[in-house]
């Protein structure tokens, strides 16, 4: 079982809309926790860091369950440019990110 | 521009070659991270220097990769005998040490697309 788990999609969603995406991740002792964002053959872009009181920085909210070991992205009022693959991320102990596979997002006029 | 810059950007080798990727962190990060990705997949971590020190190597790091950083500034990352499944895009990151390993931020670099005929 890979640590970091997320549902690949692809996402289709019209403009405007309000799309969200999970991931889980294995590791209890996981210390922090990260979104980024990959567009097509590009590097990863640091999106955002997830808080367990949650966090949200303008049309994206991103949450996290320690209990249930899951990180939420909420994506609202989707624009054009949003459309990316989105890469859950999760620290352990030392400095290795651990990157799930990604959630293809495509957001059609 | 003040990123994390990789070179090449391609490269296409037969197997069997060696090649080797340079990555010059940004300027005063004395984080630098290897990572390699492969189509469809996340980006899997191969190895982290502090300064010219190398702290963490995975087990997917085989003998056949090795990486420097031999004054704590760019780094090479070189792969011998070259197999087909290490075509992948690898990349770097680097990250300053003001902040502690959980509140970092990692930046990447555009990376360097291999493929091995």
């Amino acid at each position: 079982r890979k640590e970091v788990e997320q549902d690949p999609g692809p996402f289709n969603v019209p403009e405007g809309a309000t799309v969200a995406f999970n991931c889980t991740y294995s590791n209890s002792a996981s210390q922090s926790f990260f979104w980024y964002r990959q567009d097509c053959r590009k590097e990863p872009k640091l999106l955002m860091s997830v808080y367990s009181s949650g966090n949200e920085d303008g049309r994206f909210t991103a949450q996290l369950n320690r209990a249930s070991q899951y990180i939420s992205l909420l994506i609202r009022d989707s624009k054009l440019s949003d459309s990316a693959t989105y890469l859950c991320v999760v620290k352990n102990t030392g400095y290795a990110l651990n990157f799930g596979k990604g959630t293809s997002l495509l957001v059609t006029p | 521009d003040t990123g994390v810059s990789q070179n090449p950007r391609h490269k296409i080798t037969k197997r069997g070659q060696n090649v080797t990727f340079r990555c010059d962190p940004i300027s005063e990060h004395n984080r630098l991270y290897w990572y390699r990705q492969t189509l469809g997949q996340g980006p899997e971590f191969l190895t982290y220097f502090q300064n010219e020190a190398q702290l963490e190597k995975s087990r997917l790091l085989s003998d056949r990769f090795s990486a420097e950083r031999p004054k704590g500034s760019f780094s090479t990352l070189e792969i011998q005998r070259t197999e087909q499944g290490d075509s992948a895009m690898y990349l770097c990151a680097s990250s300053d040490n003001f902040r502690t390993e959980y509140q970092e931020t990692q930046y990447f670099g555009p990376g360097t697309r291999l493929l091995v005929l």
